[in-house]
């Protein structure tokens, strides 16, 4: 079946400009995750949905980062006054849900921010 | 406390070697111990898994051995070969609903032909 995808692959924005992110999770998976990963490093927890709502939005560096999922499947990451240092893939994951511990990755989205 | 520690940054191996990496950690909250491998421009991949009841566990040439008491946990990779080449993440997750992955920062493993 299909996996977790993410669009678009690659976004450049200009410094102050406002981008959205989307996720589409496996079907039929319940909890869905947002990372994000500078070059370099490991992916770093922003936060975690399971069904429609935000049960741990720990991970979120400041306000200027929402994230949604209103239907309990897709999911979209905001950020709102984009700043250089936001420059990162952005990483999806799923998984089953309550009881399953397996997290599956999409491809990412590349963001840049000039 | 929530800190993942991997060792080497980078590896180089001959073909056919045994690529070993190495991570530890703090938190003893800790239940869920993955490795995932990414290649260039992808997303990771859930390679092999294990949790903390269990000393060892062997998915073909990918074993991780797990040492509770001592909060360590490596990946060995056997018959290396050059489509290993690759990052690979050891990770860790608490009990609990939520379970966010905290990652180690990486090793990249470059198996030689």
């Amino acid at each position: 079946g299909a996996g977790v995808s993410q669009t678009p692959s690659n976004k450049v924005t200009e410094k102050g400009k406002y981008v959205e992110l989307r996720c589409d999770p496996i079907s039929g998976h319940t909890a869905l995750y947002w990372y994000r990963q500078s070059l370099g490093q490991g992916p770093e927890f922003l936060i975690y949905f399971q069904g429609t709502g935000a049960a741990d939005d720990s991970g979120l560096p400041n306000d200027r980062f929402f994230a949604v999922r209103p239907e309990g499947s897709v999911s979209t990451l905001k950020i709102q006054r984009t700043e250089r240092g936001d420059s990162a893939v952005y990483l999806c994951a799923s998984s089953p849900g309550t009881g399953s511990v397996e997290q599956y990755f999409g491809p990412g989205t590349r963001l840049t921010v000039t | 406390q929530q800190q993942v520690k991997q060792s080497p940054q980078s590896l180089i191996v001959q073909k056919g070697g045994i690529s070993i990496i190495n991570c530890a950690y703090e938190n003893t909250a800790f239940d869920y111990f993955p490795w995932y491998q990414q290649f260039p421009g992808k997303g990771p991949a859930l390679l092999i898994a294990i949790r903390p009841d269990v000393s060892e566990k062997k998915e073909g040439r990918f074993t991780i051995s797990f040492n509770k008491s001592a909060k360590q946990f490596s990946l060995h990779i056997m018959d290396s070969q050059p489509g290993d080449s690759a990052t690979y993440f050891c990770a860790a997750t608490p009990s609990g609903s939520a379970r966010q992955l905290t990652f180690g920062s990486g090793t990249q493993l470059t198996v030689l032909p």
